[in-house]
């Protein structure tokens, strides 16, 4: 079956520091693969999105590759800000009609 | 469009009353989930529907869990009787289909049972 791997976390970053999130997946044929966020008290929301490899999704400095060589997904920001403090969860769709999320990584930005 | 609606947004409950969670999909999406997050167990899909129809309830725990879909706009998830283990953020989402699979699910707010 379908299933994906990310990094444990907290990851804890100083602002503008560099962000790597690291996503992997294992699916038969060519899944969709996607990033959702999830703030405190509300529920999870689309990111950022590929569909085929070498896509590269991007929302809000956020980006990923969807990279079938490597079957990985890993997400990346440049500068993160206090505001990015979120928990980030790693998905794919294909194969059936039921989405696999990963465990999700908590994100903890300071000023 | 308003999104998905989940109502009641917080649900206080005692143990062995019935609880009735409910959801509005965006119009026109034709999959709807429901998903419980927990911090021990993470997010975990309850079941799915497909024009109204459940397709996949191997996730709902037991017999206590059942969900119906009367109509593409409405959509509850009954819990009776409520057991202290059922506290939980239960989250509702809808998506299209898209090249024979879904696409991007849309999240509800989601509601915060919390069985005593």
């Amino acid at each position: 079956g379908n299933s994906v791997t990310q990094m444990e976390g907290p990851v804890t970053l100083s602002e503008e520091a560099f962000l790597t999130i690291n996503c992997t997946y294992t699916a038969t044929g060519y899944p969709s693969l996607f990033w959702y966020v999830q703030y405190p008290g509300e529920g999870l929301q689309l990111l950022l999105k590929a569909t085929k490899a070498d896509d590269k999704g991007s929302n809000k400095g956020f980006e990923a590759t969807y990279r079938k060589e490597t079957t990985s997904f890993h997400l990346e920001k440049g500068s993160v800000q206090v505001s990015d403090s979120a928990v980030y969860f790693c998905a794919l769709t294909g194969g059936s009609y039921i989405p696999t999320f990963g465990r999700g990584t908590s994100l903890i930005v300071h000023p | 469009d308003a999104g998905v609606i989940q109502s009641p947004r917080h649900e206080v409950t005692e143990m062995g009353q019935e609880v009735t969670l409910r959801c509005k999909p965006i119009s026109g999406h034709d999959y709807l989930f429901w998903y419980r997050q927990t911090m021990m167990r993470g997010l975990e899909l309850l079941i799915y529907f497909n024009n109204n129809v459940p397709i996949d309830d191997s996730g709902m725990p037991e017999d206590r869990f059942s969900a119906k879909m009367p109509n593409a706009s409405f959509s509850t998830l009954k819990i009776q009787p409520s057991e202290p283990r059922d506290s939980a953020v239960y989250f509702c989402a809808s998506s299209l289909r898209a090249s024979g699979r879904t696409d991007t699910q849309y999240f509800g707010p989601g509601t915060r049972l919390t069985v005593l």
